[in-house]
């Protein structure tokens, strides 16, 4: 059984850094692409980034380049995501999610609050 | 960017009777392998999304087979032909054929 597993979040002020975690099983993570998916409260679904499986490859949605960094190890099963100069527009849920040209397995989610 | 338009964004729907959600495309989603990558999900109350239907028309397994996708280009449709009550939850499509991934603004079903 697939398995995504998030954890990481928390309340940071303004300005702050967090980092995220997926911990995957049920599944051989080394030949997936994944990725981080974010939904604000109340809001709608909004990808924000994809790690190809090697590492080798990223992309990001305009809103977090160059603040947010998405990585992965492995031989962990973990993917992580780096995030800085967090505002309060980054409050949201954050759910790691497995791709295959598609986003097919989702996590539980974490909860990232920015405030004061 | 892809901007993915849905419609309506509220549809409230007697038991047993069909619905439908229209997702439209800015731009083509035919990928140049040939493939069209339109996704859509469920999002029930207080739960993760979960997909229904990938490549616009094949369904996950394990999703009633009332759940049904239709489409191509720019234009598709979800349709659900007898609404059950564990249906109830806020639907997305989303493109996946490029960069950035985008998705639809959501339609929420509710029972009337």
């Amino acid at each position: 059984e697939v398995q995504l597993v998030e954890s990481g979040g928390v309340l940071v002020q303004p300005g702050g850094s967090l980092r995220l975690s997926c911990v995957a099983s049920g599944f051989t993570f080394s030949n997936y692409w994944m990725s981080w998916v974010r939904q604000a409260p109340g809001k709608g679904l909004e990808w924000v980034a994809s790690i190809k499986h090697d590492g080798s490859e990223k992309s990001y949605v305009d809103s977090v380049k160059g603040r947010f960094t998405i990585s992965r190890d492995n031989p962990k099963n973990s993917m992580y995501l780096q995030m800085n100069s967090l505002g309060a527009d980054d409050t949201a849920v954050y759910y790691c999610a497995r791709e295959a040209r598609s986003v097919d397995y989702w996590g539980q989610g974490t909860l990232v609050t920015v405030s004061s | 960017d892809v901007v993915m338009t849905q419609s309506p964004l509220s549809l409230p729907v007697t038991l047993g009777q069909p619905a439908s959600i229209s997702c439209r495309s800015s731009q083509s989603l035919v990928h140049s392998d040939g493939n069209t990558y339109l996704n859509w999900f469920q999002q029930r109350p207080g739960q993760s999304p979960r997909r229904l239907i990938y490549k616009v028309s094949n369904r996950d397994s394990g999703v009633p087979d009332r759940f049904s996708g239709s489409g191509s280009g720019t234009d598709f449709t979800l349709k659900i032909s007898r609404v059950e009550a564990e249906d109830v939850g806020v639907y997305y499509c989303m493109q996946t054929t490029r960069w950035t991934y985008t998705f639809g603004q959501g339609t929420k079903l509710e029972i009337k």
